[in-house]
């Protein structure tokens, strides 16, 4: 079975501080890993993902995330928060097997960018 | 690309009522899932389509609900007999096999409110 585990129900931060959204997962065999953001009476958007490769990957809105394996972490990451950044965040998990498309979320974290 | 549709966005019905959801995703996408998503929670898996055929089904899914995508494109999700626990956020989402069956896009969602 797989799951995703995100510590923090609320992450406030400053505008202009970095912030920083922790998950961490467990899957069998190799993962591929998502973040998406939802915005209030909003669907979900995707944001970033990870599937093979470069440790540190790059998404929408200046926001990045670091997978560590052996932490079995894939944390997101923005060097200077926006108030417009506020939103719900959730991370998922899908394993990278043949006919394994379900993505599991974790519950999200609320973030919130103080003036 | 217009984005994953969903419809109706609410549906407010009375206990021991049937209602159907409609999902048109983006337009090229192979595959179709359905997601619940309940208050405080992130989105559940319940249901996955590659072209017209169902693949995968979550416990979730009771023998109350079912769902069909009768020609490969547009996706229907019907619950029978609805009771106040089915009241969440029904999220359709689409993904393409280009480049890899990665990021769902998610619609808006139908929110289910059972009286």
């Amino acid at each position: 079975a797989q799951s995703v585990a995100q510590p923090e129900d609320q992450v406030n931060v400053a505008e202009g501080n970095p912030l920083t959204v922790k998950c961490t997962y467990s899957v069998s065999g190799n993962p591929y890993l998502f973040w998406y953001v939802q915005y209030p009476n909003r669907g979900l958007q995707f944001l970033l993902k990870y599937i093979t490769g470069d440790n540190l990957v790059k998404g929408s809105y200046g926001f990045e995330a670091e997978f560590n394996k052996s932490q079995t972490s894939f944390h997101l990451k923005k060097p200077s928060a926006l108030v417009s950044d506020s939103a719900l965040y959730f991370c998922a998990v899908r394993g990278s097997g043949a006919g394994s498309y379900q993505l599991t979320f974790g519950k999200g974290t609320k973030l919130s960018v103080i003036p | 690309d217009t984005g994953v549709s969903q419809d109706p966005r609410h549906k407010i019905t009375k206990r021991g009522q049937n209602v159907t959801f409609r999902c048109d995703p983006i337009s090229e996408h192979n595959r179709l899932y359905w997601y619940r998503q309940t208050l405080g929670q992130g989105p559940e898996f319940l249901t996955y389509f590659q072209n017209e055929a169902q693949l995968e089904k979550s416990r979730l899914l009771s023998d109350r609900f079912s769902a069909e995508r009768p020609k490969g494109s547009f996706s229907t999700l019907e619950i029978q007999r609805t009771e106040q626990g089915d009241s969440a956020m029904y999220l359709c989402a689409s993904s393409s096999d280009l480049g890899g069956p990665y990021e769902q896009y998610f619609g808006p969602g139908t929110r289910l409110t059972v009286t």
